[in-house]
């Protein structure tokens, strides 16, 4: 019973790079978020998608751009990583269908930019 | 908008001793309310939930009170364990945003032997 998996789980970048993380999940939740964790401020809400082909903005989107071109995948890509992007993500998903479903995590990634 | 306030940390306690974590929120519409725990390393995972007023969520020794009348959701545990050491965070869902969760900021918890 996998539940969401994220890849990689860990990655140094240097300033200027680009990558991808992807979060894959196999519970044929609807929607998927990617969350990004900093000492001190809980947990803020990047970007989040709420069917295939659709994403929308969350609290602290820029310089982060995603995708979801199928239902059990969601893409977070940094196009020119800075330090200040130094963090653990974490990816999301749940069902509306199931009434007050709760979200389910994946382990997470933790991305060190120098 | 929504908005959940939880207990500042860290709380430190002995093994054997009462906890409680006090969470209150504010939110337009009438939302579920949850708690979540994370183990160091480890994504979120949902500890209880609750999706009405005055229902009780539980979950391994731990209880958490739907409170309308005080817009509050205290995690409590009568007697915590060295592996209850954990972030915990409180978490409100109201169907109406979009699918956004919006959450507490944590609190850690420490269990000395």
């Amino acid at each position: 019973n996998a539940g969401v998996t994220q890849t990689p789980k860990f990655r140094v970048l240097k300033t200027g790079q680009s990558m991808t993380l992807l979060c894959a999940q196999d519970m044929n939740h609807e929607y998927m978020y990617w969350y990004r964790q900093d000492p001190g401020m809980g947990l803020r809400l990047i970007h989040y998608s709420v069917g295939e082909g659709t994403t929308a903005k969350g609290e602290v989107p820029d310089g982060y751009n995603v995708s979801r071109l199928k239902k059990q995948n969601f893409l977070l890509g940094l196009e020119s990583a800075a330090p200040s992007q130094t963090s653990v993500y974490f990816c999301a998903s749940s069902s509306p269908g199931q009434m007050n479903s709760p979200l389910h995590f994946g382990n997470g990634t933790r991305l060190t930019v120098t | 908008g929504n908005s959940v306030t939880q207990m500042e940390g860290p709380v430190t306690l002995s093994e054997e001793a009462f906890l409680t974590i006090n969470c209150t929120y504010t939110a337009t519409g009438y939302p579920s309310l949850f708690w979540y725990v994370q183990y160091p390393g480890e994504g979120l995972q949902l500890l209880l939930k609750a999706t009405k007023a005055d229902d009780k969520g539980s979950n391994k020794g731990f209880e958490a009170t739907y409170r309308k009348e005080t817009t509050s959701f205290h995690l409590e545990k009568g007697s915590v364990q060295v592996s209850d050491s954990a972030v915990y965070f409180c978490a409100l869902y109201v169907n109406t945003n979009a699918g956004k969760s919006t959450f507490g900021d944590g609190t850690t918890l420490t269990v000395k032997p």
